[in-house]
């Protein structure tokens, strides 16, 4: 998984509990990414980074909000968890100068 | 809208035989292609990446094709193996600033012995 871990890999929590998903890298790669893929959608960005303290809204990013103050780690904060944010979310990274894109194994996420 | 259609959505084949999976996309301005393989409870992996300019990529058994006059890619598994048995994800990556991916929803190929 090209030096990503995400942290932890499987939660459950309640409706209207804050929950932070981490993203930690080792390739000190520039640009970070969150995700969550559902059944029926395909993957979905949510928030991304282009470096440190700079972010910006991905298509699905209504009731999360995400910090990243190392190049080595992104934050996804869900501040007030929904059923509807119950998913799978991977963490990206990227160079910047190709155009790939390394996935993390993934949190899966189920609130109750 | 940008959009990516996958086709089948699920696959069954037997072991060794070969497989064709197609892309349709309606991704403007065109940037790349890509291949992902995401293994059951793993993340995607890049297969291959194609621009433009490319029409056909390989990555040992899989051969990856685009027309980008027409909007369709393929990809092509030979001889198909026991671990081939994942979801094959195709992403157009728009040609802006943020270079914005668009996935498309996978087809989940099913290899049996």
């Amino acid at each position: 998984d090209a030096g990503i871990t995400q942290s932890p890999r499987h939660k459950v929590t309640e409706t209207g509990t804050p929950v932070t998903l981490r993203c930690h890298q080792t390739e000190n790669h520039r640009y970070m990414y969150w995700y969550r893929q559902d059944p029926g959608h395909g993957l979905r960005l949510i928030h991304y980074s282009y470096g440190v303290k700079d972010t910006d809204k991905g298509e699905v990013s209504d009731g999360y909000s995400v910090s990243r103050s190392k190049t080595e780690d992104f934050l996804l904060t869900l501040e007030s968890a929904t059923s509807s944010q119950t998913s799978v979310y991977f963490c990206a990274i990227s160079d910047g100068h190709s155009y790939e894109q390394y996935f993390g194994p993934g949190t899966r996420l189920t609130v109750t | 809208k940008n959009q990516v259609e996958q086709s089948p959505q699920s696959l069954i084949i037997l072991e060794g035989k070969n497989c064709t999976l197609q892309c349709n996309y309606t991704v403007s301005p065109f940037s790349n292609l890509r291949w992902y393989k995401q293994d059951t409870g793993r993340g995607p992996v890049s297969l291959t990446i194609m621009t433009f300019s490319e029409n056909t990529k390989s990555n040992g058994r899989y051969t990856a094709t685009l027309d980008a006059d027409t909007k369709q890619s393929s990809l092509h598994i030979t001889a198909s193996q026991l671990s081939d048995s994942a979801s094959y994800i195709c992403v157009v990556s728009a040609r802006t600033n943020t270079g914005k991916l668009i996935f498309g929803q996978g087809t989940t190929l099913q290899v049996k012995p």
